[in-house]
């Protein structure tokens, strides 16, 4: 069973760029979620989609967007990047279910450099 | 509010030498407690999941416990490949609260 998918997996933008990353979740997920991660700030949660509604959503700016298409794909945007955008943006799926054995599962990362 | 407190922050042991890893949490109505272990660079790895005060779970040489208040993760008689940052989430509102992680560093 193939494992949740990240492209592109390294990136460099300059500050006032936008980027999308995207997502490919197991197969039979529906659910996506996203995280930022930093040294020194851990894992910040941005967004979780299930069945392509956004059902809940972290404390960043609007600058950070996200999507979920039909196939359970997602996509994330970072609009008018700044110097502290940089970090590992990690995607993870699950089905969706509030239940404990519902468990996530992450992809390997999109390191993002803004200089 | 929900919270979930790891410690501590890092720890250094030899090999061989067992040790404990706590998480701490206040959230209204556990729907699992989750640990997982990430290496740098990369996306965590799935560990285990507990959801009832007094579950144990094992894996080689990593056993968690679960109370109704915290969770331990033992591990025992560790190795090298054993360094990683383990990390620990409750789940509250469909949402993983997630504590900061615990940097374990294992010396041969």
């Amino acid at each position: 069973k193939a494992g949740v998918t990240q492209t592109p997996r390294y990136l460099i933008k300059t500050r006032g760029q936008q980027v999308t990353l995207s997502c490919s979740p197991i197969s039979g997920h529906r659910s996506v979620s996203w995280y930022q991660q930093t040294p020194g700030q851990g894992l910040q949660f941005l967004f979780e989609y299930f069945s392509e509604t956004q059902r809940n959503k972290g404390n960043f700016p609007g600058r950070f967007s996200g999507r979920q298409f039909s196939n359970s794909r997602s996509e994330m945007n970072v609009s008018t990047l700044e110097l502290g955008d940089s970090a590992l943006y990690l995607c993870a799926s699950s089905f969706g279910h509030e239940t404990p054995t519902d468990t996530q599962y992450f992809g390997p990362g999109t390191r993002l450099t803004v200089l | 509010e929900d919270q979930v407190t790891q410690s501590p922050e890092a720890l250094r042991l030899q090999e061989g030498e067992s040790s404990s890893l706590n998480c701490s949490y206040t959230v209204s109505g556990l729907r699992g407690l989750f640990w997982y272990r990430q290496d740098p660079g990369k996306g965590p790895e799935f560990l285990f999941t507990l959801y009832s005060a007094g579950e144990e779970k094992e894996k080689e040489r990593l056993k968690a416990t679960l109370t109704k208040k915290e969770s331990f993760l033992h591990i025992t008689a560790p190795k090298p490949e054993d360094s990683a940052t383990y990390l620990c989430a409750v789940r509250s509102n469909y949402q993983l609260i997630w504590g900061a992680g615990t940097k374990l560093i294992i010396k041969p």
